[in-house]
């Protein structure tokens, strides 16, 4: 069963402010890493992947993976309050070819203005 | 408009009652999916199922039965209903089952269990 740990478990940044959050994972093998943004009383939203070692980035989001460290982070530039949510990290592989991607608690981000 | 609909949004039930959560997605997809979210703790993969067949169960218990009418319907029916039970039930769909894809999720049914 993977393990998603996520921290820090809440952060509060300024806007315009650089916010970075934390993943790590329990098994080298996994395939793809996703973040998700929930808002309060919303399912979650899909906003970055990434599959290979590396960084990968997309208008103010960049995420870095190392699967050496079990590691991956998201990093938020010139954060707004309207990014104010819950970031889930999702980690999936496909022992036995069944798709199931695992959660972390979340990351709760407050960006005030 | 939403996507994937789950209904009812809000849900109250006594002990041993049953209840089924309904969702319809049209999307276009093949894959839909069950998850959980309860206070403190992670979403929670229950089900998949892929062109109406089911393809994972993580659910401990027999109480949690998916039911799949139409290609793009996966409904939840859970019976015997206990405080436990008590959370955020999400349903999600994807194009298939690879890791690359996205997993899209509906707004959640929320079950409160008295």
């Amino acid at each position: 069963q993977e393990k998603v740990q996520q921290s820090p478990e809440s952060l509060i940044v300024p806007e315009g402010a650089m916010s970075s959050l934390n993943c790590t994972f329990s098994n080298s093998a996994s395939q793809s890493i996703w973040w998700y943004q929930q808002h309060p009383g919303k399912g979650p939203e899909a906003l970055i992947s990434i599959f290979s070692n590396g960084n990968k980035k997309e208008g103010r989001l960049t995420v870095y993976l190392n699967r050496a460290s079990l590691h991956v982070s998201l990093h938020i530039r010139d954060s707004q309050p309207s990014d104010s949510a819950v970031y889930l990290c999702a980690v999936s592989m496909i022992p036995g070819g069944n798709y199931k991607p695992t959660f972390g608690k979340g990351t709760s981000l407050v960006v005030h203005p | 408009d939403p996507k994937i609909i789950q209904k009812p949004k809000y849900l109250v039930a006594v002990t041993g009652s049953e209840k089924i959560l309904i969702c319809e997605q049209y999307l276009g997809h093949n894959a839909m999916y069950w998850y959980r979210q309860s206070a403190k703790k992670p979403l929670e993969f229950m089900f998949s199922y892929s062109y109406q067949k089911l393809m994972d169960n993580q659910t401990a218990s027999s109480r949690f039965q998916p039911q799949s009418s139409k290609k793009n319907h996966l409904d939840l029916q859970i019976t015997a209903l206990k405080p436990d039970d008590s959370a955020t039930y999400f349903c999600a769909s994807s194009w298939g089952g690879a890791v690359q894809n996205t997993l899209y999720f509906g707004a959640g049914t929320r079950l409160s269990v008295l």
